[in-house]
């Protein structure tokens, strides 16, 4: 069985200018995670969703990011425009959350690098 | 609310010796507790979990962890250290039904020859 997949796994842009991160969670996953990860610190959560609902997204700094997971399956996650200090990796997990115990599976991650 | 704090940034070991990782949590609720790793430039993989069954979890590679309420404490341990055991550990709080989990800002594990 496949992991989560994410691409692309490197993603260098100048300041201001857009990028998009996509996200294929495990099948039969119902709930699907984007976490940013800066360097030396754990991730912290940005967006989770239940099927194709944002139950909760009071993390993401909407006025430039934004999220969607069409179909309940697959999830992109948009900057627009990327400022400096968005660089850092950009994780992204499911789960089967009616299985109890919330455990996370990950993917590789998006590393961002901001010029 | 929930929180984790890991209680030691780095931590070194010879090969062979005991790792002890250590994380005390805050939460509102009973807790589910993990502990994941995190080698360079790969994706967070879970350790172990506790889940309110038996307090002393074992996980995979040897690591395990007890759960103690009085002290609201998650160590992680395993007896004789690896080489491949250098990673970044992190240890994770959740409130279960919610679906919350909130992260500590990691532990990185050197492993001496």
């Amino acid at each position: 069985e496949a992991g989560v997949v994410q691409s692309p796994r490197y993603k260098i842009i100048e300041k201001k200018q857009p990028v998009a991160f996509w996200c294929n969670p495990i099948s039969g996953h119902n709930t699907l995670y984007w976490y940013l990860q800066n360097l030396g610190q754990g991730p912290e959560l940005l967006i989770r969703y239940e099927n194709e609902e944002a139950v909760d997204d009071s993390q993401l700094p909407k006025d430039r990011f934004s999220a969607e997971r069409l179909k309940g399956v697959d999830s992109t996650l948009k900057i627009q425009p990327a400022e400096l200090g968005d660089s850092a990796v950009y994780l992204c997990a499911s789960s089967f959350s009616l299985s109890g115990a919330n455990v996370l599976t990950f993917g590789a991650g998006s590393r961002l690098t901001v010029l | 609310a929930q929180s984790v704090t890991q209680l030691d940034s780095h931590v070194s070991v010879s090969e062979g010796t005991p790792v002890l990782l250590r994380c005390n949590y805050s939460s509102s609720y009973s807790p589910s507790l993990f502990w994941y790793v995190q080698h360079p430039n790969k994706g967070l993989q879970l350790l172990l979990k506790y889940t309110s069954a038996a307090t002393l979890v074992k996980g995979i590679n040897g690591f395990e962890a007890e759960f103690k309420k009085s002290e609201t404490s998650f160590h992680l341990t395993k007896p004789s250290a690896h080489m491949s055991d250098a990673a970044e550990y992190f240890c994770v709080v959740s409130d279960g039904n919610a679906g919350k989990s909130t992260f500590g800002d990691g532990t990185t594990l050197t492993v001496k020859p």
